[in-house]
């Protein structure tokens, strides 16, 4: 059963605008949440992760908003940029181990 | 970038065949995981170690084996290969004890035919 979910296969936003990029959990055992960007033929890359102790994290143009009673987080890129399309996965881990439990990715196209 | 490196990049093989992939790191990182990558289901995990000689099953781990005898080197082995194995398969590594940051390989794209 999926634990981690990402409902949006795919995003369509111009360059310069917001992108955002939403993933639900289910397991409140969860305690540290990442997100994952990847880019054909290569293997994911770490872009950004949150604490469940915290409600937001920012890197430059990446915000990462947790929202922990709705389980819910999501991941703002301001502004966007062509070279940001690529999948985005939203993952998890639990407190009680230390693999990471992944969502189906998003594909985010950013056109100029 | 973190140094991991996956061996062989690409290899298609027959049903039945045993395979093996190989990750290697130079980071010392403790832990290891093997993951495969599928259309549709994201990346699951088949399994990981916690240190040499200590392993333990992922999510799907029916068909897959794997070894450890150096810190550097974690090894997926497929005793029969089938079609449904066929996939990218990425290797990660992490401290383990936070930050919990799993850094990954470029992936092996294994075709069972």
């Amino acid at each position: 059963d999926q634990q981690v979910k990402q409902n949006s296969p795919s995003l369509s936003v111009q360059e310069g605008r917001i992108s955002i990029l939403n993933c639900d959990y289910t397991n409140s055992m969860f305690d540290y949440f990442l997100w994952y960007k990847k880019y054909p033929a290569e293997g994911p890359t770490f872009l950004i992760s949150i604490s469940s102790i915290k409600d937001k994290n920012e890197d430059g143009r990446f915000t990462v908003f947790l929202n922990k009673s709705a389980k819910h987080l999501s991941l703002h890129i301001v502004p966007s940029q062509p070279g940001d399309s690529a999948v985005y996965f939203c993952a998890a881990r639990s407190n009680s181990g230390y693999a990471l439990n992944f969502g189906k990715g998003t594909s985010l196209l950013v056109t100029p | 970038d973190a140094g991991i490196t996956q061996s062989p990049r690409h290899k298609v093989t027959e049903t039945g065949t045993p395979v093996t992939l190989r990750c290697h790191q130079t980071e010392n990182h403790r832990y290891m995981y093997w993951y495969r990558q599928d259309p549709g289901h994201g990346l699951r995990l088949i399994h990981y170690s916690y240190g040499v000689k200590d392993t333990d099953k992922g999510e799907v781990s029916d068909g897959y084996s794997v070894s450890r005898s150096k810190t550097e080197d974690f090894l997926l082995t497929l005793e029969s290969a089938t079609s449904s194995q066929t996939s990218v398969y990425f290797c990660a590594i992490s401290e383990g004890v936070g930050p919990y940051e799993q850094y990954f390989g470029p992936g092996t794209r294994l075709t069972v035919t």
